[in-house]
């Protein structure tokens, strides 16, 4: 069973370009999720959909990122415009079903650095 | 506000040393506690996980932890290391009523020396 893939594996960009990250969740997952980590600091969640549908974005930093999942399969993020502290790893993970109980399975992780 | 505290940031331990990585977490109600690991070039993988029931709780590859109410703790153990075990580990928190939001602690990098 293929796990969670993301694409880029690493992507640098300067100020002010655009970047699109995907994720490829395990299949028949209906929850998938990002979460960053800038260097140094704690994984943060930033937003989880439900097939198609943004369950919770409350983890978003701001209007430049913007969240996608149409078909409710593969999900891209957006980051535009760039700028430098939107630096770090980008991690996406999948999950069978909405229930507390449910383990999340991540993928390798897309870094981004801004220039 | 919820949070996840791990002491540890980089521990060097020689193979066949024991192991114990600190966790804390700050959470209102009931809490479902996680400890994942990064080996290097890999993705997050769950080690273990506490939901309800037995406070020790074992996980894959040897590790275990201990769910200590009182304490707000729940902490990695290992008898002993190996140096395939070098690599970052997460301890992690969320509601029951929160699915997948996670809150994470800093990491801590655990370097093995053979």
């Amino acid at each position: 069973e293929a796990g969670v893939t993301q694409f880029p594996s690493h992507s640098v960009i300067e100020k002010g370009q655009t970047v699109t990250l995907r994720c490829d969740p395990i299949s028949g997952h209906d929850n998938l999720y990002w979460y960053r980590r800038v260097m140094g600091k704690e994984i943060k969640f930033l937003l989880h959909f439900v097939k198609e549908s943004k369950q919770d974005e409350s983890g978003m930093p701001n209007n430049r990122f913007l969240a996608e999942r149409t078909g409710g399969t593969y999900s891209t993020l957006k980051v535009q415009p760039a700028e430098l502290e939107d630096s770090g790893v980008y991690f996406c993970a999948s999950s069978w079903w909405t229930g507390s109980t449910g383990e999340l399975f991540f993928g390798e992780g897309s870094r981004l650095t801004v220039l | 506000a919820q949070s996840v505290s791990q002491h540890n940031h980089h521990v060097i331990l020689s193979e066949a040393a024991s192991l114990e990585l600190g966790c804390n977490y700050s959470y209102g109600g009931t809490v479902n506690l996680f400890w994942y690991v990064q080996y290097p070039g890999q993705h997050l993988q769950l080690l273990l996980k506490y939901f309800s029931g037995d406070p020790l709780v074992k996980g894959i590859k040897g590790f275990e932890a201990e769910f200590i109410k009182s304490k707000f703790s729940f902490n990695l153990r290992k008898p002993s290391v190996q140096w395939s075990d070098t690599a970052e580990y997460f301890c992690a928190a969320h509601g029951s009523s929160n699915t997948g939001k996670l809150i994470f602690g800093q990491g801590t990098t655990l370097q093995v020396k053979p």
